[in-house]
């Protein structure tokens, strides 16, 4: 069974746009959910991360938003760039065990 | 040289082959892990190592033998492996397991098993 849904699979944004890639979760001991992103070539990157006490947090153009009634989470790209064209994983893990990842979605952004 | 660093980079290997891949981290991280990334599926966590001893083994093919000399190096034996095999396969480490901050990933391997 799969831990962490993620969608959609690919994403088209064009420059300057919002780009949303939402995940959801089953297990209610998750206590840290980061998101990472994964260049061509490239292992995957801590992008930003949140923990369930609070419902968003933001860096930058990047925010997190979480519902913990729902059991979800979004990534927000404020203004998209070329430069944001990537891989975009959630993950979620309960303290002192290993992580479980979405399957990830290729975001592209449109000049 | 900073990070984790994974060699080499690309692979192309028989069925009847024995290779394998090497992972050294410049972190100081007492953690250390396999993971095999094949498109569209989620990362899959295939070892983890907890100074230099193995902690969890997710049932993965006798093919693959893990090996970890000591907290800064990591390798993984490949023999008779199938095609189905082929991947990206990643190395990451962190301060020890079960803590997620500061979880590194290297560039991985890109295996191609023909």
């Amino acid at each position: 069974q799969q831990q962490v849904k993620q969608s959609p699979q690919s994403l088209i944004v064009q420059k300057g746009g919002i780009s949303i890639i939402n995940c959801a979760y089953e297990n209610t001991a998750f206590d840290y959910f980061p998101w990472y992103q994964q260049f061509p070539g490239k292992g995957p990157a801590l992008l930003i991360a949140i923990r369930p006490d609070v419902s968003e947090k933001k860096e930058g153009r990047f925010t997190i938003s979480f519902n913990k009634s729902a059991k979800q989470f979004s990534l927000h790209i404020m203004d998209s760039q070329p430069g944001d064209s990537a891989t975009y994983f959630c993950a979620a893990s309960a303290t002192g065990n290993q992580f479980y990842f979405g399957t990830g979605t290729s975001l592209t952004v449109i000049p | 040289e900073t990070g984790v660093t994974q060699t080499p980079r690309h692979l192309v290997m028989g069925m009847t082959n024995k290779k394998s891949l090497k992972c050294e981290q410049h972190l100081g991280h007492n953690a250390m892990y396999w993971y095999k990334q094949s498109a569209k599926k989620p990362l899959e966590l295939m070892f983890v190592y907890n100074f230099k001893e193995q902690t969890e083994n997710n049932s993965v093919p006798s093919r693959f033998s893990p090996e970890c000399p000591n907290s800064s190096h990591l390798f993984l034996h490949l023999h008779t492996l199938q095609p189905e095999d082929s991947a990206l396969y990643l190395c990451a480490s962190s301060q020890k397991p079960g803590v997620p901050y500061g979880y590194t990933f290297g560039s991985g391997t890109r295996l191609t098993v023909v």
